[in-house]
């Protein structure tokens, strides 16, 4: 089992260009998330899916748009990328479905962006 | 205030001996907690779990909770040079949402 792959590992877009961060899992997880990690900032939350079908905000959604294409994969838009979106973005998955008690979450490799 | 706090370190410790990393949370519903470990450039790595009040234990890891301090703390014994990392803690407040810390850098010197 692969875990979580992301595309591409790295990016460097500039101001206004549009781009999308794939994610996949082969573990047959209900959920799946989106992260944002910054120096001093942590792990932010930006969308998440409890379920197929199904899409939330998280704490910094603005700027981004997602798609839960299938169980397996969930994505991450960018339609008009700024500088302050430039961060390690991390996909992650978890077995539990909606507000279960135990969310044990696995990361991908995450993708480093950075927009000039 | 912080939902999750850590101090940032670094917690400097000599091989052999017993990190102690610390966590406190503001969120009282806050059910499940997990430490995950994250060395330099790489993605977060869950190492324990937990949910109930006490601790559990995992090889030379220890997870440690104390809701009615709203506290959670992971003891490493035995450190080696190779647990120098940066440990993140996470709490579930049950909306399917894991609220991360800033993590704690670790070091340990050979």
């Amino acid at each position: 089992n692969a875990g979580v792959t992301q595309t591409p590992k790295f990016q460097v877009l500039k101001t206004g260009q549009s781009m999308t961060l794939q994610c996949a899992q082969d573990m047959n997880h209900n959920s799946m998330y989106w992260y944002r990690q910054d120096p001093g900032m942590g792990l932010r939350l930006i969308y998440y899916s409890a379920s197929e079908g199904t899409t939330d905000k998280g704490e910094v959604p603005n700027g981004y748009n997602v798609s839960r294409l299938n169980k397996r994969e969930f994505s991450l838009r960018l339609e008009s990328a700024a500088p302050s979106q430039t961060s390690v973005y991390f996909c992650a998955s978890s077995e539990a479905e909606d507000r279960a008690l135990l969310n044990e979450q696995f990361f991908g490799p995450g993708t480093r962006l950075t927009v000039l | 205030q912080k939902e999750v706090e850590q101090n940032s370190g670094p917690l400097s410790v000599p091989e052999g001996a017993i990190a102690s990393l610390n966590c406190t949370y503001s969120d009282r519903v806050s059910q499940s907690f997990f430490w995950y470990r994250q060395y330099s450039g790489k993605s977060p790595e869950l190492i324990m779990s937990i949910y109930s009040n006490g601790d559990k234990e995992d090889g030379r890891f220890t997870a440690q909770l104390n809701k009615a301090s709203q506290y959670v703390s992971l003891l490493i014994r035995d450190s080696q040079p190779s647990d120098s990392a940066t440990y993140l803690c996470a709490v579930n407040t049950g909306f399917q949402k894991l609220v991360f810390g800033t993590g704690t850098r670790l070091l340990v010197s050979p």
